[in-house]
């Protein structure tokens, strides 16, 4: 695809369901990143793939959080029991390298009600 | 204290006008500096992204660095109303675009 397709754009999840977030990268782009951007908020770092490793996780905020990338191009970032202040929105971006430019999704919109 | 400071605006200014924006940072260890632009419900775009101190130019946008002071600012000259939107600038150790941390993000308004 043309860029870092994210999907869904918005997902409205009652307090203590459990949500996937796909994130679809840039073709050959070996870096994925997930970020949460809170309302008001700069995106905050949740963890890091090359290809089908997850080299850093430290920004997940708790063990409800979970990224995975088994085959080194989609990745889904799941949330158990989901509270809300887990609503914000998720970015997804990609590289081509770590240390190249990161091109973002357009984001998913999750709200906990 | 927050690694990254930027002021959350809005800042409002006529079309036409210089815009300065700016961000503080306390750590040392940022090599890399960006500049990112996000529009109402989309992801951010990255506009300018610097490794050294001094300045960078393309177009109409400045991005200038100042280690020593732990500083940074993005300078827009003839300001459009299509530049109304958030700002964001970013930080990377020298891995970077790995684990970036972003300010806050300034609201720009550009009137006509």
């Amino acid at each position: 695809g043309a860029g870092v397709s994210q999907s869904p754009r918005y997902k409205v999840a009652k307090r203590g369901q459990d949500v996937a977030l796909r994130c679809d990268p840039i073709s050959g782009h070996v870096s994925l990143f997930w970020y949460q951007q809170a309302l008001g908020q700069g995106p905050e770092f949740l963890t890091y793939f090359q290809n089908e490793a997850q080299l850093d996780k430290s920004g997940l905020p708790s063990d409800r959080f979970f990224a995975e990338r088994p085959e080194g191009s989609v990745s889904t970032l799941k949330i158990q029991r989901t509270q809300q202040e887990d609503s914000a929105v998720y970015l997804c971006a990609s590289s081509l390298t770590g240390n190249t430019e990161a091109f973002f999704g357009q984001g998913t919109r999750l709200t906990v009600v | 204290q927050k690694e990254v400071e930027q002021d959350p605006g809005p800042l409002s200014v006529p079309e036409g006008a210089i815009v300065s924006l700016n961000c503080t940072y306390s750590n040392s260890a940022f090599q890399y500096f960006m500049w990112y632009r996000q529009y109402s419900r989309k992801g951010p775009e990255l506009l300018m992204y610097t490794y050294s101190s001094g300045n960078k130019e393309d177009g109409r946008f400045t991005a200038q660095v100042d280690k020593s002071s732990k500083y940074i600012s993005l300078f827009i000259r003839d300001s459009q109303p299509s530049d109304s939107a958030t700002y964001l600038c970013a930080m990377g150790m020298n891995t970077g675009f790995q684990k970036l941390v972003f300010g806050t993000g300034t609201r720009l308004l550009v009137s006509p």
